[in-house]
C-alpha cells in the first residue's frame, strides 16, 4: 500500500514565478492537507482540501491556492514567488470523517515533501 | 489565537537516560494534542495523540505524554531512551470547536542521542 507521495522531490524557482506541487493521498483517504516548513520551523498549515473544496484555511495570501481532483489527488499552486517562499512543502493525507470537524481525530499521513528554493 | 511553544530546541542525552521534552499551548478552550516524530531522512510520523479521557497518553516506541489542563502542557516522556531516538519532536494542538480551527505545530525539539 502506497502511502502519500508528492512530487517533484526538489524544485528550484526565481522570484515572481509560479509553481505547482502535487500529492497523491494514501489509498483510502479522501482529504488532503498542505502545509509549509521553513527551516527549523514546525509545519505551518496552509489548507485543507474534501471533495474537492477548500475546507480550512491557515493564514496565508492567495498566492496559495489549491485543487482537488476526483481522484483525491491535490495540487498547491503559488504565484508571484517570493523568497521568503523557499521552503519544504508537506501533504498530509487522511480519512475525513463524515463531519465537518471530525477530520482533526483521524491521524493524518504525511508525505515526503517538495522542497522549494526560490531564488 | 492558538500558539504551541517547545521551549527545548536542542536536547542531548546519553542512552538509558530519561527523557522528557516540554510543551505549552495557549488557547483556553478545548483542544486536541499531538506528538509527532520525525526520524533523519524519514516521513513526520504521529508518535501520539490525546483527545479526551486519560491524561496520560501512551503512543509507540515506549513514549508516553501527560496532559495538565490546568498548565496548559502536553510533555513528552520516555524513562530510557535509545540511540534509534534520535529524531526531531513536534507538539501540536488543534482546537476542534473553534471557528479557526486548524492544526498548529510548536517549531520542534532536536533529540541527539549518544550511544
Amino acid at each position: 500500500d502506497a502511502g502519500v507521495t508528492q512530487s517533484p522531490t526538489h524544485l528550484i524557482k526565481t522570484r515572481g514565478q509560479q509553481v505547482t506541487l502535487r500529492c497523491s493521498p494514501k489509498s483510502g483517504h479522501d482529504t488532503v492537507s498542505w502545509y509549509q516548513q521553513a527551516l527549523g520551523q514546525g509545519p505551518q498549515f496552509i489548507f485543507q482540501y474534501y471533495e474537492e473544496e477548500e475546507r480550512q484555511r491557515g493564514n496565508f495570501p492567495d498566492r496559495f491556492s489549491g485543487h482537488q481532483f476526483p481522484n483525491y489527488s491535490s495540487e498547491l499552486n503559488v504565484n508571484a514567488l517570493l523568497l521568503g517562499d523557499s521552503a519544504l512543502y508537506l501533504c498530509a493525507s487522511s480519512p475525513w470523517g463524515g463531519l465537518a470537524g471530525s477530520w482533526w481525530y483521524n491521524e493524518q499521513f504525511f508525505g515526503p515533501g517538495t522542497r522549494l528554493t526560490v531564488l | 489565537a492558538q500558539s504551541v511553544s517547545q521551549h527545548n530546541h536542542h536536547v542531548i542525552l546519553s542512552e538509558a537516560a530519561s527523557l522528557e521534552l516540554g510543551c505549552n499551548y495557549s488557547y483556553g478552550g478545548t483542544v486536541n494534542l499531538f506528538w509527532y516524530v520525525q526520524y533523519p531522512g524519514q516521513h513526520l510520523q504521529l508518535l501520539l495523540k490525546y483527545f479526551s479521557g486519560d491524561p496520560l497518553v501512551k503512543g509507540i516506541k515506549g513514549f508516553e505524554a501527560e496532559f495538565i489542563k490546568s498548565k496548559f502542557s502536553f510533555n513528552l516522556r520516555k524513562p530510557s531512551v535509545q540511540w534509534s531516538d534520535t529524531a526531531e519532536y513536534f507538539c501540536a494542538v488543534n482546537a476542534p470547536h473553534s471557528s479557526a480551527s486548524k492544526i498548529i505545530f510548536g517549531s520542534g525539539t532536536r533529540l541527539s542521542i549518544r550511544p
